[in-house]
């Protein structure tokens, strides 16, 4: 499971208030991702980290910020939660040994309902 | 950006059969194309992919094709079996460095005894 653990695995919470998710992994890997699933859409891309204070947009990365101020800790906050954001959020990296091989391993997921 | 469809959404089959998911990706400049699978309540996992100077991969009952001129690819699981039931997502990357992978919207597969 290339030691990733994410938490919470499971969160309800309210319209409009903070929300943070945390990815830790133990293995020193450069890459970490934080990636949506919804049905109908797949798994889509929110921000993606390259090195501690080095992080990008994805394709959905409105209304989320990141920060990575350790490599093995990446942080997926919603500011201010909406419905919208009522989803399933995984962590993934890929590893130091092969950087360009592609291979994602994710973690088990955090399940986010907003109400 | 880069654009991936799948088909179909769902799919079963009987035990023993074979099971074929498609893919099509939009950008000519992507050269990685990955499967992974996801079990109930866990993350995807990697089972096969496939780079754009092969046509085609096998790894065991499961095989990967791929048609640059056309711009799809495609999953083959043969002889499947129960086990097999999962949800199956194919991807799309111009792998340089880090892996920024679109994924397709995924294939739910149910194999009956």
């Amino acid at each position: 499971d290339a030691g990733i653990t994410q938490s919470p695995r499971h969160k309800v919470t309210e319209t409009g208030t903070p929300v943070t998710l945390r990815c830790h992994q133990t293995e020193n890997h450069r890459y970490m991702y934080w990636y949506r699933q919804d049905p109908g859409h797949g798994l889509r891309l929110i921000h993606y980290s390259y090195g501690v204070k080095d992080t990008d947009k994805g394709e959905v990365s409105d209304g989320y910020s990141v920060s990575r101020s350790k490599t093995e800790d990446f942080l997926l906050t919603l500011e201010s939660a909406t419905s919208s954001q009522t989803s399933v959020y995984f962590c993934a990296i890929s590893v130091n040994s092969a950087p360009n091989t592609g291979e994602l391993f994710f973690g088990e997921g955090s399940r986010l309902t907003v109400l | 950006g880069e654009n991936v469809e799948q088909h179909p959404s769902t799919l079963s089959v009987q035990e023993g059969d074979s099971a074929v998911i498609k893919c099509t990706y939009s950008d000519s400049a992507s050269n990685y194309f990955p499967w992974y699978k996801q079990e109930l309540g866990k993350g995807p996992q990697l089972i096969i992919d496939i780079r754009s100077n092969v046509g085609e991969k096998k790894d065991q009952r499961i095989a990967v094709t791929l048609n640059k001129t056309a711009k799809h690819f495609s999953l083959h699981i043969t002889e499947t079996q129960p086990e097999d039931s999962a949800v199956y997502f194919c991807a799309a990357s111009k792998g340089t460095g880090f892996q920024k992978l679109v994924f397709g919207t995924g294939t739910r597969l149910l194999v009956s005894p």
